[in-house]
């Protein structure tokens, strides 16, 4: 099993452009998330999953959507790149709220 | 709203040494506390959680937590280090139905040779 896979690892935007963030796991899981995480403060839950087609904001949702169309994967779309938004960004998935969460690679965000 | 303090920014130990990584939380209801390390240019991999039962919880590479309901406290211990233990350390937190993980802010272990 692959588990949870990134793509890109580093992408480099321009303020104002726009990019999907994909994430896909092979392990059946129902709940995914996405996280951001930023030196010094953590994760912060962006959005999550519980199952194809049901979404909810996290706690730092401004400035991104995310689609689950498919129980594997969930992509992230930046509309509107902006400074702020560089970070890294962390895809993870769950059996269920209790159990672990298994997390991607992470993907390197630069936004200048 | 539920909480984490990771009341250390940086612990350093000596190899061979016990070490105690420091979690404190808040929440509502009974929570579901877990830990995860993360090593450089990684994701995060899970190390052991606390969801009921025995407050002594062994997981992933010796480690062990105590979770104490009166403090609030599911600190991370290992009785002997290594300097593979050498990593940045997130204890969580969740509370009993929420689907919202929260995290602290990490704190870096570096085990000295």
């Amino acid at each position: 099993n692959a588990g949870v896979t990134q793509t890109p690892k580093f992408r480099i935007l321009k303020i104002g452009q726009s990019m999907t963030l994909q994430c896909t796991q092979d392990m059946n899981h129902n709940y995914m998330y996405w996280y951001r995480q930023d030196p010094g403060m953590g994760l912060k839950l962006i959005y999550y999953s519980v199952g194809a087609g049901i979404t909810d904001k996290g706690e730092v949702p401004n400035g991104y959507n995310v689609s689950r169309s498919t129980t594997e994967d969930f992509p992230l779309r930046l509309e509107l790149a902006a400074p702020s938004q560089t970070s890294v960004y962390f895809c993870a998935s769950s059996y269920s709220d209790f159990y672990e969460q298994y997390f991607g690679p992470g993907t390197r965000l630069t936004v200048t | 709203a539920q909480s984490v303090a990771q009341p250390e920014d940086q612990v350093n130990v000596a190899e061979g040494n016990p070490l105690t990584v420091k979690c404190t939380y808040s929440v509502s209801g009974n929570p579901y506390l877990f830990w995860y390390v993360q090593y450089p240019n990684r994701g995060l991999q899970f190390l052991l959680k606390y969801i009921t039962g025995d407050n002594l919880v062994k997981g992933s590479y010796g480690f062990e937590a105590e979770f104490n309901k009166s403090q609030t406290s599911f600190h991370l211990k290992k009785p002997s280090a290594l300097v593979s233990d050498s990593a940045l350390y997130f204890c969580a937190v969740s509370g009993a139905g929420s689907y919202q993980l929260t995290f602290g802010k990490g704190t870096k272990l570096s085990v000295i040779p």
